[in-house]
């Protein structure tokens, strides 16, 4: 049973480009959050989405991010416009269920950085 | 929002050493989780805990829920063992809030 997948793992943009993660959840998992890492910080919550629906975006940041999850695909994290503040690792993770019993798995993230 | 302290921050162990991992929590909690985020930045599930003990390998963790903290303990270290651990408790219905870790390096 494959785990959450991401890619790309690596992602290199020049400031005022776009930046486009994705995130397959894992098989079975409808639920899928996204978490923002800084450098020698702890994951900070961003978005919580089930199929076709954003439940939680109140961690991600009002201007140039946006998330989704459609039907079919994978789940989508886009940034518009990066700036170099953007630098991060982002996680996706999934779970079979929400509500706060919920056991999330990761995935293995994905390290952007903005030249 | 609930807060959570990870001690100690830093712990360096020689190949072999035993150590204790601690996860503080300030309110009452049905989940919680460990992590390890090894050298290459992949964040790995240890456990999923909300009360009591578990055991996997090398590796067990204990959580008491009712004096809100929870233990990692880590026997026979190696040097495979090193990166950052993570605990991790709900912060709101599905949000995962994470502490600040304990940065481990296991010296050969």
């Amino acid at each position: 049973n494959a785990g959450v997948m991401q890619n790309p793992r690596h992602l290199v943009r020049r400031r005022g480009q776009e930046a486009r993660l994705r995130c397959s959840p894992m098989k079975g998992h409808s639920h899928v959050y996204w978490y923002r890492q800084l450098p020698e910080e702890g994951l900070k919550f961003m978005v919580y989405l089930q199929k076709e629906n954003i439940i939680d975006e109140s961690g991600m940041p009002k201007e140039r991010f946006s998330a989704e999850f459609p039907k079919e695909g994978p789940s989508i994290l886009r940034i518009q416009q990066v700036v170099r503040g953007d630098s991060a690792a982002y996680f996706c993770a999934s779970s079979d269920t929400s509500g706060t019993y919920n056991e999330q798995f990761f995935g293995p993230g994905t390290r952007l950085t903005v030249l | 929002g609930i807060q959570v302290e990870q001690s100690p921050p830093d712990l360096i162990l020689q190949e072999g050493a035993n150590s204790t991992l601690r996860c503080n929590f300030s309110d009452s909690v049905n989940n919680l989780q460990w992590f390890h985020q090894n050298p290459w930045g992949q964040l790995i599930n240890l456990f999923y805990i909300p009360s009591g003990t578990k055991q996997n390998g090398r590796l067990s963790a204990t959580t008491v829920a009712t004096e809100r903290y929870s233990l990692l303990y880590i026997s026979s270290s190696q040097t495979t063992d090193s990166g950052v651990y993570f605990c991790a408790v709900p912060q709101g219905d599905w949000d995962m809030r994470f502490g600040a870790g304990t940065r481990l390096t296991v010296k050969p």
